[in-house]
């Protein structure tokens, strides 16, 4: 069964900084990856997908991740924070229709 | 753009207390999911719905149960509500064979 880890709980950086948000994942075949947004009392936003195309992705908002299957990772990334990304963002990963594992989840905080 | 809205956002309950969380998308997707969010935990699927009076249980769904009489909504029911079903829940949706599910802005659950 796939599981994936988000290895900070917490992410603090200051405006205008890059931002790095860490997810490592385990899967027994190709999976799909995900990241999901989730600002203050609102629902989940998708940011962007892996689906076995382009190993760097380019989401929303400036974001981007790139899929490395030696490493086992799908990391989150941003050249420069704004104020309006301070939110909760889950990395998702999924080997089937109906299976997808969330990870627990990195809030972000950006500084003024 | 999906529309997937929750009937409440905000909701007190007393334990033992019968509890309906609504959901209804706008897009004619197949796919409906029921999540909880608890911190530290990320999202949990407790039930899903493939279609029309079918439903599948998630990876938590003790304790609840779900109703899917017409396409676009999906109910999830607390038969009798206890403290530790306190959370947030989300409701999702997805095209069958898509791989990206839109989310409700979620419904904040308090049991008393």
């Amino acid at each position: 069964a796939q599981s994936v880890t988000q290895l900070d709980s917490h992410v603090s950086v200051s405006e205008g900084t890059p931002v790095l948000l860490r997810c490592n994942y385990s899967s027994s075949y190709s999976p799909s990856l995900f990241w999901y947004v989730q600002h203050p009392n609102k629902g989940l936003q998708l940011l962007l997908k892996y689906t076995s195309a382009a190993t760097l992705v380019k989401g929303i908002n400036g974001f981007e991740a790139e899929f490395k299957k030696s490493e086992t990772s799908f990391h989150l990334t941003k050249p420069s924070a704004h104020m309006s990304d301070a939110a909760e963002y889950f990395c998702v990963v999924s080997e089937g229709e109906n299976d997808m594992r969330f990870g627990a989840g990195t809030r972000l905080t950006v500084k003024p | 753009d999906v529309k997937v809205t929750q009937s409440s956002r905000y909701l007190v309950k007393r334990t033992g207390e019968k509890v309906f969380l609504e959901c209804v998308q706008d897009m004619d997707h197949e796919n409906m999911f029921w999540y909880r969010q608890d911190p530290g935990l990320g999202l949990r699927l407790i039930y899903f719905s493939y279609d029309v009076k079918m439903k599948e249980k998630g990876d938590i769904p003790e304790g609840y149960s779900v109703s899917r009489e017409k396409k676009e909504r999906f109910s999830l029911i607390l038969e009798s509500a206890s403290t530790n079903q306190t959370s947030m829940y989300l409701c999702a949706s997805r095209l069958q064979g898509a791989d990206t599910q839109y989310f409700g802005p979620g419904t904040r659950l308090t049991v008393l």
